[in-house]
């Protein structure tokens, strides 16, 4: 069956460390997102990319960075990780399709759990 | 862009009881209209979604109408179980054409027996 995964699941670190979170789908979806979800501020996207090269800034990408060398993996890099960081990040992938067969549906990761201390 | 409001939780909740989670929305057009369900330590996965004004969509016993007229997409239940224990998301694209959507802020329903 077709899945998205992510690694880790937890990791601690320090602030300053740069940080990379993994993103793996087999959907062969050419969509992918990466969102990170707070108490109090619900899910809130980071970065987006509709395709291999493809990449774009969400709502709060300061502090993040992307890349998409292939249509499977979409890593998420905190390049000096801050203790406002912390935060629990989703992985979430959909179709690029138009018209009738257009689907909307996002499929997500299980998550991973960043704390920087 | 397109909105949506949901009503705040927790909804606390008997067994069997009926349950309603609102949600309104704010949109140009006729998009998509999704619940998502967030279960303890787990991603998002969809729940159920309607396409076009009166549509209703269904899963697992939840339904949900596309209501045009009230703007509205709200989540019921005849009678939940303590599984149903999750945080319920109400979404739709972020602005037409978009694949980008936007998200409620959750609703946490718990289930006690």
């Amino acid at each position: 069956d077709a899945e998205i995964t992510q690694s880790p699941r937890h990791k601690i670190t320090e602030t300053g460390r740069q940080v990379t979170l993994a993103c793996h789908q087999t959907w062969n979806h050419n969509n992918m997102f990466w969102y990170r979800q707070d108490l109090g501020h619900g899910l809130r996207l980071i970065h987006y990319s509709y395709g291999v090269q493809d990449t774009n800034k969400g709502e709060v990408s300061d502090g993040y960075s992307v890349s998409r060398s292939n249509t499977e993996d979409l890593p998420l890099t905190l390049e000096s990780a801050a203790s406002s960081q912390t935060s629990v990040y989703f992985c979430a992938s959909s179709e690029l399709t138009s018209g009738n067969l257009r689907t909307d549906t996002q499929y997500f990761g299980p998550g991973t759990r960043l704390t920087v201390l | 862009g397109n909105s949506v409001t949901q009503m705040e939780g927790p909804v606390t909740l008997s067994e069997e009881a009926f349950l309603t989670i609102n949600c309104t929305y704010t949109a140009t057009g006729y998009p998509s209209l999704f619940w998502y369900v967030q279960y303890p330590g787990e991603g998002l996965q969809l729940l159920l979604k309607a396409t076009k004004a009166d549509d209703k969509g269904s899963n697992k016993g939840f339904e949900a109408t596309y209501r045009k007229e009230t703007t509205s997409f709200h989540l019921e239940k005849g009678s939940v179980q303590v599984s149903d224990s999750a945080v319920y998301f109400c979404a739709l694209p972020l602005s037409g054409g978009s694949y980008i959507p936007t998200f409620g802020r959750g609703t946490s329903l718990i289930v006690h027996p």
